[in-house]
């Protein structure tokens, strides 16, 4: 079974502070796939970033970073120098390799002050 | 240019009824996935379907049923054997084979009144 942790619920900062997401994840198959949306208050789901199980290289996209670490089966996401329009629902999600099932986390919201 | 579209944008039931709501995609992708998302649980997969005539329940299937008829949509009816309906309701799109994750629509907002 596949499962996805997402221990903060809420995050509140300062607008230009850094936050960091996390996300622990469990899964029993050696290829497999790691994903962060982004819900904002329109509701919809936009994807950030994927990442498969063989790639542990960490990822920088402007002010979006991911950090994957297969030893402590965590894929987290930090945002550097935070903006208003950040203020969103963010979910870490896990996939099989043959499952295109999305296993997805609780989500995390982030509330940034001007 | 290409996407999902959910409609409608916000659908109130009365006890008792069934309602439909519409997902169409012009993406071509072969699977179609729809997902409840209540506060603070994430996103339920409800039921999805990897290619035409078929489809399979997700982890929360009852009290909803579907149907794919046409690749490009995958509507999903809520029947009134569904206890608690309020919710918000996403459909998703993908190509099986690439693992590229979905593309999402915007949202159906299903309340009991």
């Amino acid at each position: 079974a596949q499962k996805v942790t997402q221990a903060q619920t809420e995050i509140s900062v300062v607008e230009k502070e850094d936050v960091t997401l996390d996300c622990v994840y469990e899964t029993r198959d050696t290829t497999y796939y790691l994903f962060w949306y982004k819900q904002p208050p329109s509701g919809e789901l936009v994807f950030l970033i994927r990442r498969n199980s063989f790639d542990e290289q960490n990822e920088i996209s402007g002010r979006y970073s991911w950090n994957f670490q297969k030893s402590t089966s965590s894929f987290n996401f930090t945002i550097t120098a935070s903006q208003v329009v950040d203020s969103a629902v963010y979910f870490c999600a896990l996939s099989g390799p043959n499952d295109y099932k999305l296993s997805f986390g609780a989500g995390t919201t982030v509330t940034v002050r001007a | 240019d290409g996407g999902i579209t959910q409609s409608p944008k916000y659908l109130f039931r009365k006890e008792g009824q069934n309602v439909t709501l519409s997902c169409e995609q012009n993406l071509n992708h072969d699977a179609m996935y729809w997902y409840r998302q209540d506060p603070g649980q994430g996103l339920r997969l409800i039921y999805y379907s990897q290619i035409v005539n078929d489809f399979q329940k997700g982890d929360i299937a009852e009290g909803y049923s579907v149907s794919r008829e046409k690749k490009e949509s995958f509507p999903l009816t809520v029947t009134s054997a569904q206890k608690n309906p309020t919710a918000f309701y996403l459909c998703a799109s993908t190509i099986p084979g690439y693992n590229y994750g979905y593309t999402f629509g915007s949202g159906t907002r299903l309340t009991v009144v």
